[in-house]
């Protein structure tokens, strides 16, 4: 069965350096999101992406934050220079169409010292 | 800032047993999205509930929309220890795109 990957599954990073996290979609969707999960806290919706272009995007993606599909498989998401506060599980999904059901990948641990 | 609030936040019932978990939010929306995470995993949809009066159902679960009084519920039918996880409603009110706002999470734990 088709499913989301990400890697890597844990990213160990100082302040102030850049990350990236890689997503691979489901191959025939067309819909792409990043969320990211502050350990023990809610889910937060960080920025949607279609058509090579981002739809909708939360307060807490900021010019810190960038997205982009650089080649038709991978979908990435960059944060410039890392804070503290970035430190959490960062999870991609895909879906075939707006309003349909969507595929979460593993997640990213991202920890920033 | 639309605010999505659920309750309760933590529910503990014996298997067999039926319960609601409550979604409510602040501003009109027509899209509302169940989720699960089960600890330490990644969230699975469970739901997607598209206009008022909108009802599924999967399994022991069944999940229900009214727009107007701005409020979603998830019912849980006679449950069994396996849909012990967490329960997140999340709020779409992107308008060219999906724009989520999530719930606090039901922590659901079923006692066998």
């Amino acid at each position: 069965e088709p499913e989301v990957t990400q890697t890597p599954s844990h990213q160990v990073t100082q302040m102030g350096q850049e990350v990236i996290l890689r997503c691979v979609p489901i191959s025939n969707h067309l819909y792409f999101y990043w969320y990211r999960q502050i350990l023990g806290q809610k889910v937060e919706f960080l920025v949607s992406f279609y058509n090579n272009e981002i739809s909708e995007k939360s307060e807490i993606f900021d010019d810190q934050f960038s997205v982009e599909r650089p080649d038709g498989s991978n979908f990435t998401l960059k944060i410039r220079s890392t804070k503290l506060e970035d430190s959490a599980m960062y999870f991609c999904a895909s879906t075939i169409g707006l309003t349909d059901t969507q595929y979460f990948g593993p997640g990213t641990r991202l920890t920033v010292l | 800032e639309l605010k999505v609030e659920q309750n309760p936040l933590f529910l503990s019932m014996q298997e067999g047993k039926n319960y609601t978990i409550y979604c409510n939010y602040s501003t009109t929306s027509d899209r509302l999205y169940w989720y699960r995470q089960d600890p330490g995993k990644s969230l699975e949809s469970l739901f997607v509930l598209l206009s008022n009066g909108a009802v599924k159902q999967e399994g022991r679960l069944m999940a229900s929309l009214d727009t107007k009084a701005r409020l979603s519920t998830l019912h849980i039918t006679a449950a069994v220890h396996d849909l012990s996880a967490t329960y997140f409603c999340a709020v779409d009110k992107g308008r060219t795109g999906n724009q989520f706002y999530f719930g606090t999470g039901t922590s659901l734990t079923v006692i066998p």
